[in-house]
C-alpha cells in the first residue's frame, strides 16, 4: 500500500522543540522528503532522507527514520512563529516511477 | 522557466460549467504531478506522468476528471460539468523523476484557486 499518515495538527510554543510525526506503509521507499507550505504559498522541499540512513541533521531540523517501524519524524529545535505551516511527508517507492506519495500534512501552529 | 508556472491563479466558474487548468513544468522535467487541496484537507493525489509511460490516473475522483500531456511538457487538467465539491486549490508539481538514485524533489507551481459558485 502506499498510505502515508501525520496527525493533523500540532501547537508549540516559541522557543519550543516541535516533533511532526508521519507513518507509511509501503517498505520499498527510496527517499523519504519533508514539504514545508506557508500560508498562500506553494510546497518547498525541506529537507530528505535516503531510506538507508537513520538520521540526518540539517541545522535546526533532524530526521529520523525507524525503517522497521515504518516511522519518519521531523524535530524542529528552538521554533520560531516563523516556522508556522503546514508540514507535509512524502516518499519515492522502489519500482514505482519514482512516483512520490505525499502524507495529510500537519498544521504548526507556534505560539508566544 | 525558473519555476512551475501554473495559470490561472484563481478562477471562479458556474456549476455545470467545465475549466481548464495549465501547468508548466520546469524544462526537462519528465514527472509531472497534479494534487487537489481542499480547505483543511491534505494534498490529495490526482494524476501523475512519467516521460512516455502511460499516466497513473488512479487518483482522479470521477470521469468528469482528465488530464493531458503535451509532448512531454506542459499539462492540461480538465474538469467537466463542474461541481461546487470540485472547488479546492489544484497544485501541480514537477521533478527530474528519472534515476533512482537520485533524490525526486517535486517543485511545485503556486496552484490554481477554483472556486464554482
Amino acid at each position: 500500500g502506499e498510505d502515508v499518515e501525520q496527525s493533523l495538527f500540532l501547537s508549540v510554543r516559541e522557543g519550543d522543540s516541535s516533533v511532526i510525526n508521519c507513518t507509511y506503509t509501503d517498505s520499498s521507499s527510496t527517499y523519504l522528503y519533508w514539504y514545508k507550505q506557508e500560508p498562500g504559498a506553494g510546497l518547498q522541499l525541506l529537507t530528505y532522507i535516503f531510506s538507508n540512513m537513520d538520521m540526518k541533521q540539517d541545522q535546526r531540523l533532524t530526521v529520523l527514520l525507524n525503517k522497521k517501524d515504518k516511522h519518519l519524524s521531523l524535530r524542529i529545535a528552538d521554533t520560531q512563529t516563523g516556522d508556522s505551516a503546514i508540514y507535509f511527508c512524502a516518499e519515492s517507492l522502489t519500482g514505482g516511477g519514482n512516483k512520490l506519495t505525499f502524507g495529510t500534512g500537519t498544521q504548526l501552529k507556534v505560539e508566544l | 522557466g525558473a519555476g512551475v508556472s501554473q495559470s490561472p491563479s484563481n478562477k471562479v466558474t458556474e456549476k455545470g460549467k467545465d475549466v481548464e487548468l495549465r501547468c508548466d513544468p520546469i524544462s526537462g522535467h519528465t514527472a509531472l504531478y497534479w494534487y487537489r487541496q481542499s480547505l483543511g484537507q491534505g494534498l490529495e493525489f490526482l494524476i501523475y506522468f512519467q516521460g512516455n509511460s502511460a499516466p497513473d490516473k488512479s487518483g482522479l475522483p470521477s470521469d468528469r476528471f482528465s488530464a493531458e500531456r503535451t509532448g512531454g511538457s506542459v499539462s492540461t487538467l480538465t474538469i467537466q460539468r463542474t461541481q461546487q465539491e470540485d472547488s479546492a486549490v489544484y497544485l501541480c508539481a514537477s521533478s527530474l523523476g528519472q534515476d533512482l538514485v537520485m533524490n525526486t524533489e517535486a517543485f511545485f507551481g503556486q496552484g490554481t484557486r477554483l472556486t464554482v459558485v
